[in-house]
């Protein structure tokens, strides 16, 4: 049980386009989504804490006019990255908290040409 | 704020011995939970072991147990009988006591190498 999953797994886009990212808990609910960005060999970075029904909150540092988050049912949060630039190329986890424990999607690659 | 230290930034073990990597951490708080975390090449995230505060035992699993110091503030993560597929990058990480909106606090990594 308790599985996370994250869609799409690799997404290559142009600089200056929109592109959104699905995190799925499949056989739980979950009032509490986390998004996480790393680089390589780097530890998770949190970006945001996403609640259902209401407002994100963003870690410090984090644009929330570019990083978009909707967590629009108790097993759907999206990660929206708008106006993308290459800096903004990295792999981004999501999580779902489920009792003390948090179970992680397996990540989305994404390219920014 | 409650902050994560690993201090090793990479280690090696051979095949069938046993490793010990590192964790200190730093809280006000008395009551918290710890994780150690296994991240493979594939960058899935999966638990490793848990181990609550409150509980002065020592937190097993299988060939993974943990040595918890609560007053020293360290959380110590030990594999025995290495594997070739324990080779992964292991976190260590930190939450408050309580509801699911707590965030989880990493360390910066150990990077585990098991030599054949």
């Amino acid at each position: 049980g308790a599985v996370v999953s994250q869609h799409p797994s690799w997404v290559i886009c142009k600089s200056g386009t929109s592109v959104k990212i699905e995190c799925r808990s499949l056989d739980f609910q979950a009032t509490t989504m986390f998004w996480y960005r790393q680089f390589p060999k780097q530890s998770l970075m949190l970006m945001a804490t996403s609640n259902e029904g209401s407002k994100a909150t963003y870690e410090q540092g984090v644009e929330k006019d570019k990083f978009l988050i909707n967590h629009a049912s108790l097993t759907l949060s999206t990660l929206t990255v708008t106006s993308a630039h290459p800096e903004d190329s990295s792999f981004y986890i999501c999580s779902a908290s489920l009792i003390y424990e948090q179970y992680f999607g397996p990540g989305t690659r994404l390219t920014v040409t | 704020a409650q902050t994560v230290t690993q201090s090793q930034p990479e280690m090696s073990v051979q095949e069938a011995e046993t490793v010990t990597l590192s964790c200190t951490y730093d809280t006000s708080e008395s009551d918290y939970y710890l994780f150690w975390y296994k991240q493979p090449p594939s960058r899935q995230m999966i638990l490793v072991i848990r181990q609550e505060a409150y509980k002065q035992q020592n937190a097993t699993e299988n060939r993974f147990s943990v040595n918890f110091q609560k007053a020293a503030k360290s959380f110590s993560l030990k594999i025995s009988d290495s594997q070739l597929g324990d080779a992964a990058m292991y976190f260590c990480a930190y939450r408050r006591f309580g509801g699911a909106t707590n965030k989880l606090i990493f360390g910066t990594g150990t990077l585990l190498a098991v030599q054949p």
